[in-house]
C-alpha cells in the first residue's frame, strides 16, 4: 500500500521567515496531493493541492511543488505569520480515492 | 465552498452505551465518506471507507462490529460506536469526497467522544 513520510514533525520559525514541509510517497499510482491545515480541536482545512500533471502551484503566500520522478512534494509558506501556527498534513491520493494516505503531520509554530 | 456538517461536536457517555455520529454533506453529493479517529497530537487514522449503498470497507485492526457505518444516501453517513469503552475516547472525524473533474475531500468538524 501507499506510505507517506512527512518531515519535519515540528518546525519553529520567526514571523516573516519561510517554512518548508516535505513529504514523500511510495505509490506511483498516486496522482493527487492535497495539503491540510488543522488548528487544535478543529477540522482539517484544505489549503492547497496539486495534481500529478502539474509541477508547481502557488496561492499567495503558499506554494506546493511536486517531483513525480522522485516521488516527493513540498509545501512552502513565505512571510509566515503567527496565525499560520497549526498542524499541517500532506496526503497522497490515487484516482477514485481507492487509496488515501496522510502523512503524520507537522506542527508549525510561528513566533512573533 | 462545500460543507460537511458533523454532529454531535462533543459527547460524554457511560461505558457500555452506544453513540451515533452523523455526517451530512450539505451542498454536494458525497460519493464516498471516510471516517477517521485522531488521538491528541497525532495524525488522522483512517478507520473505514464507505460508498453510498454499499458495505463499508474497514482498515486492518478496526472492528466492524464495534464501529458500525451506514451510508444510506449520498448526503448522509453515520458512525455508531457500540458498547463504548474508555479506550474508544478519541476525536472522530469524517470527510466526504466530492467527485467529478475537480474532486476534493471536505472534512466534518469532528466529534470529541469521552467515555467514562
Amino acid at each position: 500500500g501507499e506510505n507517506v513520510e512527512q518531515h519535519p514533525s515540528t518546525l519553529s520559525v520567526q514571523e516573516g521567515d519561510s517554512a518548508v514541509i516535505k513529504c514523500t510517497y511510495s505509490d506511483s499510482a498516486s496522482n493527487y496531493f492535497p495539503w491540510y491545515k488543522q488548528e487544535l480541536g478543529k477540522r482539517p482545512q484544505l489549503i492547497i493541492d496539486i495534481r500529478s500533471n502539474v509541477g508547481e502551484k502557488k496561492d499567495q503566500r503558499i506554494a506546493v511543488t511536486l517531483n513525480k520522478t522522485a516521488k516527493h512534494f513540498s509545501l512552502h509558506i513565505t512571510e509566515t505569520q503567527p496565525e499560520d501556527s497549526a498542524v499541517y498534513f500532506c496526503a497522497a491520493v490515487n484516482s477514485g480515492y481507492s487509496t488515501l494516505t496522510f502523512g503524520k503531520g507537522t506542527m508549525l509554530l510561528v513566533s512573533p | 465552498g462545500a460543507v460537511v456538517s458533523q454532529h454531535p461536536s462533543r459527547v460524554i457517555c457511560k461505558s457500555g452505551t452506544s453513540v451515533k455520529i452523523e455526517c451530512r454533506s450539505l451542498d454536494f453529493q458525497a460519493t464516498t465518506m471516510f471516517w477517521y479517529r485522531q488521538f491528541p497530537k497525532q495524525s488522522l487514522m483512517l478507520m473505514a471507507t464507505s460508498n453510498e449503498g454499499s458495505k463499508a470497507t474497514y482498515e486492518q485492526g478496526v472492528e466492524k462490529d464495534k464501529f458500525l457505518i451506514n451510508h444510506a444516501s449520498l448526503t448522509l453517513s453515520t458512525l455508531t460506536v457500540t458498547s463504548a469503552h474508555p479506550e474508544d475516547s478519541s476525536f472522530y472525524i469524517c470527510s466526504g469526497r466530492r467527485g467529478g473533474q475537480n474532486e476534493k475531500l471536505f472534512f466534518g468538524s469532528g466529534t470529541q467522544l469521552s467515555v467514562l
